[in-house]
């Protein structure tokens, strides 16, 4: 059971770069969020979804796109990466009415 | 929004002395979750706290929701090196999966 994988595990980009950011989970969870991790900030939200064809917005969206066309898929996409956007991206699903989240290995991304 | 605080955002202790981590949110909460992040790792859920004022114990570690369902704190008695990590608290938003996560607390442990 992989659980949620995420790729690339580490990416370099220069700025104004597009890129994506892929997410998948085998557990059949019906929630997955994309949260980036910066020193001091903790874990912020960027998009979320509570299924196929249904995403919101979390706390930090701009500079992001995701979509849902299937349960296990949530992509998370840079449009023209900025160097602020450098920061570790976890990507996360739980079950509806369940507790536990569970997170991927993270990506690192580095926009120079 | 809703805002989740979390102090203090580093603690270095001596193996076998207490840690404590509070957190704070600017509104009542359905719920809580704690989650731990090893060095290099990803977090792990540890628990979640659900009813007004619980206390619910992992060995050495226990967990305290506040009575008014806005503060949670992470008690650690006699800490091990195994303890390191960052140590997360989690607001979550009902029939989301919606995390709102605090900032964390950070714990170094000297041998």
């Amino acid at each position: 059971n992989a659980g949620v994988t995420q790729t690339p595990k580490f990416q370099v980009l220069k700025t104004g770069q597009s890129m994506t950011l892929q997410c998948a989970q085998d557990m059949n969870h019906e929630y997955m969020s994309w949260y980036r991790q910066d020193p001091g900030m903790g874990l912020r939200l960027i998009h979320y979804s509570v299924g196929a064809g249904i995403t919101d917005q979390g706390e930090v969206p701009n500079g992001y796109n995701v979509s849902r066309s299937t349960t296990e898929d949530f992509p998370l996409r840079l449009l023209s990466a900025a160097p602020s956007q450098t920061s570790v991206y976890f990507c996360a699903s739980s079950k509806q009415g369940a507790t536990e989240a569970f997170f991927g290995q993270g990506t690192r991304l580095t926009v120079v | 929004g809703q805002q989740v605080m979390q102090i203090p955002q580093y603690q270095h202790v001596q193996e076998g002395e207490d840690f404590t981590t509070y957190c704070n949110s600017s509104t009542t909460l359905s719920n809580i979750q704690w989650y731990k992040q090893r060095p290099g790792g990803h977090p792990v859920f540890l628990i979640q706290l659900v009813k007004s004022g619980e206390v619910k114990k992992q060995k050495r570690l226990t967990f305290q929701f506040g009575e008014a369902k806005k503060n949670s704190s992470l008690h650690i008695t006699a800490t091990q090196t195994t303890d390191v990590g960052t140590y997360f608290c989690a607001g979550k938003v009902s029939n989301t999966g919606k995390l709102i996560f605090g900032q964390g607390t950070t714990l170094q442990v000297k041998p």
